[in-house]
């Protein structure tokens, strides 16, 4: 079957940094993408990866391992605002996208 | 308009009856999504379309059915409400299947069914 996990929840301290896990058994492999979702909101679009290695975006970076199936986002200097949960997806052989449930980040002053 | 728009934003529906939940893109997008998420689960397909007039089942189809007359539009159905219905649902659409590219969503609509 297909899975994706991702913890959660996480706590983290404003200015801090955070690094959320995600690992991945898909039926086929076509990149690897980041979503936020603030509470009551639509996802909107953060990273992607399709490469091993590390993306950059700003105070987001986005790393990818095909080899053991996992992911990573760094969130650096966070800030109030960056309250939201995280969504990791996998396109697939079938270029479909499958979700993890999402981690749910808790920024705390 | 501006990128995707569902309707309506949220409904109460008694259970058995049929309901079209809406959506509409001017992104001229040629993949559309119908995606429910539910409390700790992760976004599912329910159904989805690679461009108009074609459509295929996602995860979770039963009880949904979906149709794809043109670009811009793909309406969600639901024949007669179950109370497992009961959940958020997003469009979202896509320009193709480029590598990288990305799904944009829809706001959601919030759907209880009693």
């Amino acid at each position: 079957g297909q899975n994706i996990d991702q913890p959660t929840e996480m706590t983290a301290t404003e200015g801090a940094i955070v690094q959320i896990n995600c690992t991945y058994q898909t039926s086929g492999f076509n990149g690897l993408f980041w979503y936020q979702q603030h509470a009551g909101e639509a996802p909107t679009f953060l990273s992607y990866n399709v490469l091993d290695g590390l993306e950059e975006k700003g105070r987001f970076s986005s790393f990818l391992s095909r080899s053991k199936g996992y992911s990573y986002l760094l969130l650096k200097e966070l800030q109030m605002k960056d309250s939201a949960s995280y969504l990791c997806a996998v396109r697939d052989s079938n270029y479909q996208l499958i979700w993890g449930a999402g981690t749910k980040l808790i920024i705390k002053p | 308009i501006a990128g995707i728009t569902q309707a309506p934003t949220s409904q109460i529906l008694a259970a058995g009856r049929r309901m079209t939940l809406r959506c509409t893109q001017d992104m001229r997008h040629n993949a559309m999504y119908w995606y429910r998420q539910d409390l700790g689960l992760g976004l599912r397909l329910i159904h989805y379309s690679n461009t108009a007039g074609t459509t295929g089942k996602g995860e979770v189809p039963d009880g949904y059915s979906v149709s794809r007359a043109n670009t811009d539009d793909f309406p969600l159905t639901l024949a007669s409400a179950v109370p497992s219905q009961t959940s958020v649902y997003f469009c979202a659409s896509r320009m193709g299947h480029s590598e990288g590219e990305t799904q944009y969503f829809g706001p959601g609509t919030r759907l209880l069914v009693l």
